[in-house]
This record gives C-alpha cells, structure tokens and sequence, in this order.
C-alpha cells in the first residue's frame, strides 16, 4: 500500500522568510503532484512533477522531485500572508489504475 | 479554463436517506474519480471510472455507494443510507488521459449528515 508522508503537519513562520515542506513517498512513483487548499476550498493544482530530478517554479513556490530517494520538496521563498493555506503532496501509483494517494497536508500560516 | 463543476455545493441530508452528487467533468477528459476529505482530514480516493465501468474502489467505497455516467455527461455519486460518518466534503475529478495530464478537482460538495 503506498503511503505519502508531510513534515511539517503546522508550519507558522514569519513573512519574508524561506521554510521547505517535505514529501515522502513509500513506493516506486514517477509522478507527483503539489496542490494548495485554502479553507473550505477545493485542491488547486500547482506542480506536476513528472520525473527524476524535475524542478518546477511559480512566483515564490519551487518544487522538486527525487524518485530514488522517493522525496519531493516544496520551497517558499520570502513567504508572504497571501501563501497561507494548507499544501498537500499526492502521488500517481502509475501502475495500471492511476490514483492520487494523498499526503497529511501541511498547514502553512505566514505571520505578518 | 475548462472546470469541472459540481452540485450541490452543500447539502444537508437526514441520516438514512439517499443522496445524488453530480459532476460535470471537462469535455475531452477520460477517467473521473470521487475522493472525499472529512473536515481538516486529508483527502481519500474513493472511487475511479474509465469507459464506462469502475476502475478501482478503495474499501470505503462499500455497497452504499455506487457511481454512474447516466446520460454520457454527468458523473453522479450516491450514497444509498446515509451516515453521520459520511459527513464529509466530496471532490471530483477528472483527467484527460496520458502521463503528462494532471487531475483537475472540482469546488467540492459538502455533505452534512444530521
């Protein structure tokens, strides 16, 4: 059974500061997805991550994807209010019936 | 952009009873899904669909819960007997078909169970 793992589960940090959120991944995966819900909302996609080694970046957001060691990162950069949500990894099982299995989600509040 | 859109965006229902959530998945995507997330949970696969037929159900996807394409657009799930642990917010959705493609999620709806 693949089973995706987040750290930190809370984030609170302080704008303007660079934090990384972690995804761990317990089986053999090429395809990892990023998205961001805010409160009540539904999951926007933000990062297709498709390979080893791949490397995605929008505005103040960079994610990465290391299938050998089964990690994917998502870098904040000099964090504003406006990025606090919750940040959930997902990963494709890519063995015949695709399907999203998700990570616990990382709850990201930025202090002014 | 294309969405998927679903309906309703909430809904109350009595425990017991049968509800119906509707999507509308975008025009040229292939394989649907339902997932659902209880409140500050994560997100659950439910359900997977391709060509007409269920591709894969994850254990909670038991025999109160079906899903169906009736007319070749919308994609319905319903919940036969409703429970209080079926209170949860229900998202589909839907991807084209290849590896490049992502999922795209619709606005969710979110059942309450009373």
């Amino acid at each position: 059974e693949l089973k995706v793992e987040q750290n930190p589960l809370f984030l609170s940090m302080q704008e303007g500061k660079n934090y990384t959120i972690y995804c761990n991944y317990s089986t053999t995966s090429d395809r990892l997805y990023w998205y961001r819900q805010d409160p009540g909302k539904s999951l926007e996609s933000l990062f297709v991550l498709l390979s080893n080694g791949a490397v995605k970046q929008e505005g103040r957001l960079m994610a990465s994807l290391d299938t050998k060691a089964r990690l994917s990162t998502l870098h904040i950069t000099a964090a504003v209010h406006d990025l606090s949500a919750t940040y959930f990894c997902a990963v494709d099982n890519n063995f015949g019936n695709e399907k999203l299995t998700f990570g616990t989600g990382t709850r990201l509040t930025i202090i002014p | 952009e294309p969405e998927v859109t679903q309906t309703p965006s909430h809904q109350v229902t009595q425990m017991g009873q049968e509800v119906i959530l509707r999507c509308v998945p975008i025009s040229n995507h292939l394989y649907f899904y339902w997932y659902r997330q209880i409140l500050g949970q994560k997100v659950e696969f439910l359900v997977s669909f391709y060509n007409n037929e269920i591709s894969e159900k994850s254990e909670i996807f038991d025999d109160q819960f079906s899903v169906e394409r009736p007319d070749g657009s919308n994609f319905t799930l319903k919940i036969r007997s409703t429970k209080l642990e079926d209170s949860a917010m229900y998202f589909c959705a839907t991807r084209r078909g290849g590896l490049s493609y992502g999922y795209t999620f619709g606005s969710g709806t979110r059942l309450t169970v009373v």
